[in-house]
């Protein structure tokens, strides 16, 4: 069965960082493309950042960008998200999500949950 | 414009039809993709390349797309369809990715 799994989220204050990850199984990783997605409560889903197959190329929203970062280690079939100086607005379940065709986003994890307060 | 914009609510009968939309400048270059999310759980894809439904999707979803504006329609509205549906597609501004705002879904 195709899985993904996030961890790494929780509270954290104001400035600080979080190295969040998405483990992934039942299908070929390094085959795919992956992005992180987040949603703050109450609220919509917002692209964060994307990744190619061989870390060759990435993109990031406009609101992260400069202290996002986004990697993967394709022999753990792991996906990470560094995030620095944390805000009260990057509040959000975070998720991980496969890259599919005509740009889907065609797996989704559960979700890790990132709460900045001090 | 990097933005897609829908409808924030939009209401059915039970077994009605319904149709959500979602309108970009993005769209007249890339296709869209739907998701559909129930309170408390992650998305779930429903529609890609504007009209392509993913294995297990009940065939009372359907999409289409004309010029900037793509979009999803319910054939027959069943009380688990109640949830908020979000389109999604390439950009080619700012983001590189992006999401509509979504459009919650309520059956009556």
């Amino acid at each position: 069965e195709v899985h993904l799994a996030e961890s790494g989220g929780g509270l954290v204050q104001p400035g600080g960082s979080l190295r969040l990850s998405c483990t992934a199984s039942g299908f070929t990783f390094g085959h795919y493309e992956m992005n992180w997605v987040r949603q703050a409560p109450g609220e919509g889903l917002e692209w964060v950042a994307y990744i190619d197959s061989d870390a060759f190329s990435t993109h990031y929203g406009d609101s992260v960008k400069g202290r996002v970062t986004i990697s993967r280690d394709n022999a753990k079939s792991s996906l990470f998200l560094e995030i620095n100086s944390l805000r009260a607005e990057d509040t959000a379940v975070y998720y991980c999500a496969r890259g599919g065709e005509h740009w889907a986003f065609d797996v989704w994890g559960l979700g890790t949950r990132v709460t900045v307060s001090s | 414009s990097s933005e897609l914009t829908q409808d924030p609510a939009v209401s059915v009968a039970l077994g009605q039809t319904v149709t959500m939309t979602c309108q970009g400048d993005s769209l007249t270059s890339f296709y869209a993709s739907w998701y559909q999310q129930r309170p408390g759980q992650a998305p779930l894809l429903v529609i890609y390349g504007n009209t392509n439904r993913p294995s297990g999707i009940p065939d009372r979803f359907s999409g289409s797309s004309s010029g900037d504006t793509a979009s999803l329609t319910i054939t027959g509205a069943q009380a688990e369809d109640e949830a908020a549906y979000y389109c999604n597609s390439r950009d080619s501004s700012v983001n590189y990715l992006v999401f509509g705002g979504g459009t919650k879904l309520t059956v009556l």
